[in-house]
């Protein structure tokens, strides 16, 4: 069965930091990936995803995210984190055919100054 | 563009009572739309999934006499919950797919926030 792990529940990261948040995932065939992100009482904001060809994707925000087959990971990057991105982040996989995503419990990012 | 909007943001009602939840494209066509849940500080649990004119396909342990979904047109789907009881207290998202998508790319809403009295 499909499953999305994200190890980290919380993360803290000082302003201006490096962020990554990890992702992993079990997927019986060719897998779509997507990171979103939600700010408390909101829907979700695609960030970034993945179908297929260059394995580093480039997301909004400064975003960027490597799918690395080998590992069954899609970890999510930013170079220097903002306040603003202080919000939950979540993984999610489906695939060819379906249409249902699976979603991992997400991220808890904080951003201290 | 792909945008998803619901109504209301935001309902309270008395225990007993059905609510009434409306998802919809703004401008595009959605094949298909789903509905999820999401309690505080958990992940998002597919509940449906609901083609136009056609009956949802509800996930295991959903109970489809309560949650009871509606695609009436390629731009509408509704979720009522009927006989609402405070456990149904929630945050309600739904999705939709862009028709003829090749990868199925979800587009979600803002999200409804049930509070059952």
């Amino acid at each position: 069965a499909q499953s999305v792990t994200q190890p980290d529940i919380h993360i803290t990261v000082s302003e201006g930091a490096s962020l990554e948040l990890r992702c992993n995932y079990s997927y019986g065939a060719t897998p779509y990936l997507f990171w979103y992100v939600q700010s408390p009482g909101q829907g979700l904001q695609l960030l970034l995803k993945y179908f297929s060809g260059d394995t580093l994707v480039q997301g909004i925000k400064g975003f960027e995210a490597e799918f690395k087959r080998s590992q069954s990971s899609f970890n999510l990057r930013k170079p220097s984190v903002h306040w603003s991105d202080a919000a939950e982040y979540f993984c999610a996989v489906g695939g060819i055919g379906g249409n249902k995503l699976v979603f991992g419990a997400g991220t808890i990012l904080r951003v201290k100054s | 563009g792909a945008v998803v909007s619901q109504h209301p943001s935001w309902v309270i009602c008395k225990s007993g009572t059905s609510v009434k939840i409306e998802c919809r494209s703004l401008d595009f066509q959605a094949t298909t739309m789903f509905w999820y849940r999401q309690f505080p500080k958990q992940s998002l649990m597919l509940m449906a999934t609901s083609n136009e004119g056609s009956k949802a396909t509800y996930e295991q342990g959903v109970e489809k006499d309560k949650f009871l979904i509606n695609h009436a047109s390629l731009t509408l789907s509704t979720l009522t919950v009927t006989s609402a009881h405070p456990e149904d207290s929630s945050f309600y998202i739904c999705s939709a797919t862009l028709a003829g998508s090749l990868y199925n790319e979800q587009f979600f809403g803002p999200g409804t926030r049930l509070t059952v009295l």
